[in-house]
């Protein structure tokens, strides 16, 4: 049981492009949440998703985008990565039932 | 009045020592308060969690006390062990869709 996936691991981006970030649970969750973690900050909600076909902001949604198609998959987009989205960005589920959030182990995202 | 705040942001104990941190909320709507424990490298995952009506829970070395007057709690590692080693975040949850405000973060060393 794999739990939740996020691809890539590592990546390195300059300044201007743009980049998805995939993050796939496999335990048949509704809610879906991405997060970035900065030293000092804890960590911030940036979107959400209540269930297949919708999303919603979080507390830092700007320059990020966020599609979910399919209930499994929830994609985090940079349009036009900017130094300031440097961080290690966690996606998490959780049941609709159960308030558990169950996260990836993270995407290491730097900008040059 | 979103905010959790989490002290102290480091923390240093004894091999068999007690751990303690705490965290504090102002919005009285929060009706979950789980701590998350994170290794380097790795995604939180949830370690034990509290609901306002109780005043205390405990899960093998780790208690969360909960002082819903105050708007305080804190987790309590007893024996702490150079395996508790890690960043520990306190969170509150707000609402239906289970979004989660976290604390900063505190990281906790235990020397044997």
């Amino acid at each position: 049981n794999a739990g939740v996936t996020q691809t890539p691991k590592f990546r390195v981006l300059k300044t201007g492009q743009s980049m998805t970030l995939l993050c796939a649970q496999d335990m048949n969750h509704e809610y879906m949440y991405w997060y970035r973690q900065d030293p000092g900050m804890g960590l911030r909600l940036i979107h959400y998703s209540v269930g297949e076909g919708t999303t919603a902001k979080g507390e830092v949604p700007d320059g990020y985008n966020v599609s979910r198609l399919k209930k499994q998959n929830f994609l985090l987009g940079l349009e036009s990565a900017a130094p300031s989205q440097t961080s290690v960005y966690f996606c998490a589920s959780s049941d609709s039932a159960l308030p558990a959030q169950h996260f990836g182990d993270g995407t290491r995202l730097s900008i040059l | 009045q979103q905010q959790v705040k989490q002290s102290p942001q480091s923390l240093i104990v004894q091999k068999g020592g007690i751990s303690i941190i705490n965290c504090a909320y102002e919005n009285t709507a929060f009706d979950y308060f789980p701590w998350y424990q994170q290794f380097p490298g790795k995604g939180p995952a949830l370690l034990i969690a509290i609901r306002p009506d109780v005043s205390e829970k405990k899960e093998g070395r780790f208690t969360i006390s909960f002082n819903k007057s105050a708007k305080q709690f804190s987790l309590h590692i007893m024996d702490s062990q150079p395996g508790d080693s890690a960043t520990y975040f306190c969170a509150a949850r707000g609402g239906a869709t289970n979004k989660l405000i976290f604390g900063t973060g505190t990281l906790l060393a235990v020397q044997p």
